[in-house]
């Protein structure tokens, strides 16, 4: 079956800028999750949604939002970026919270 | 507050070297336990879940196990193709969909 599919797979944007970054979970799963990683972070928590409700949010500025479609599709939103947004963003998707959550290849933000 | 810790950061092996990787975890109420791997540029492959302390899993060359402190990934004769980052992460009960990686252990298979 299909895995989750993250687009697009580059960006370089300017600072100042925002960004919009698409995810499409496996059928049938309806959580949706995304990370942020970062070679001095690692992978960190950003927010999850289930059934278009976003159920829980990590520590990252207002500047960072997202939704989630009636389909389970989600959008990450990142408004004002800075040099620091520069990172791998992940996207995972599962049956729902506590089963096994698969990510999909990420999308590379690059602010310059 | 959740917390996973992993140990060593880095590992050489020759190939057929077995070897474990260790995972400790501090977690308020733990939903489960993941174990990932991650190629560079790629986003994290799932391997295993666990739920409670004694559980085993395996696949192929690599077995899971959980205590209540600590989780363990077990590499059997190891091939080169295990070169790999590998990640641990914890849900707890009270984080929705939440999970709170390690900073993973980078192996490296030399044949």
């Amino acid at each position: 079956k299909a895995g989750v599919t993250q687009t697009p797979r580059y960006l370089i944007k300017t600072r100042g800028q925002q960004v919009t970054l698409s995810c499409s979970p496996i059928s049938g799963h309806r959580s949706v999750s995304w990370y942020q990683q970062t070679p001095g972070q690692g992978l960190q928590f950003l927010f999850e949604y289930f059934s278009e409700t976003q159920r829980n949010k990590g520590n990252f500025p207002g500047r960072f939002s997202g939704r989630q479609f009636s389909n389970s599709r989600s959008e990450m939103n990142v408004s004002t970026l800075e040099l620091g947004d520069s990172a791998l963003y992940l996207c995972a998707s599962s049956r729902d919270s506590a089963f096994e959550a698969f990510f999909g290849q990420g999308t590379r933000l690059t602010v310059v | 507050e959740d917390q996973v810790t992993q140990s060593p950061e880095a590992l050489r092996l020759q190939e057929g070297e077995s070897s474990s990787l260790n995972c400790s975890y501090t977690v308020s109420g733990l939903r489960g336990l993941f174990w990932y791997r991650q190629d560079p540029g790629k986003g994290p492959e799932f391997l295993f879940t666990l739920y409670s302390a004694g559980e085993e899993k395996e696949k192929e060359r690599l077995k899971a196990t959980l205590t209540k402190k600590e989780s363990f990934l077990h590499i059997t004769a190891p091939k080169p193709e295990d070169s790999a980052t590998y990640l641990c992460a914890v849900q707890g009960s009270g984080n929705t969909g939440k999970l709170i990686f390690g900073q993973g252990t980078t192996l490296q298979v030399k044949p």
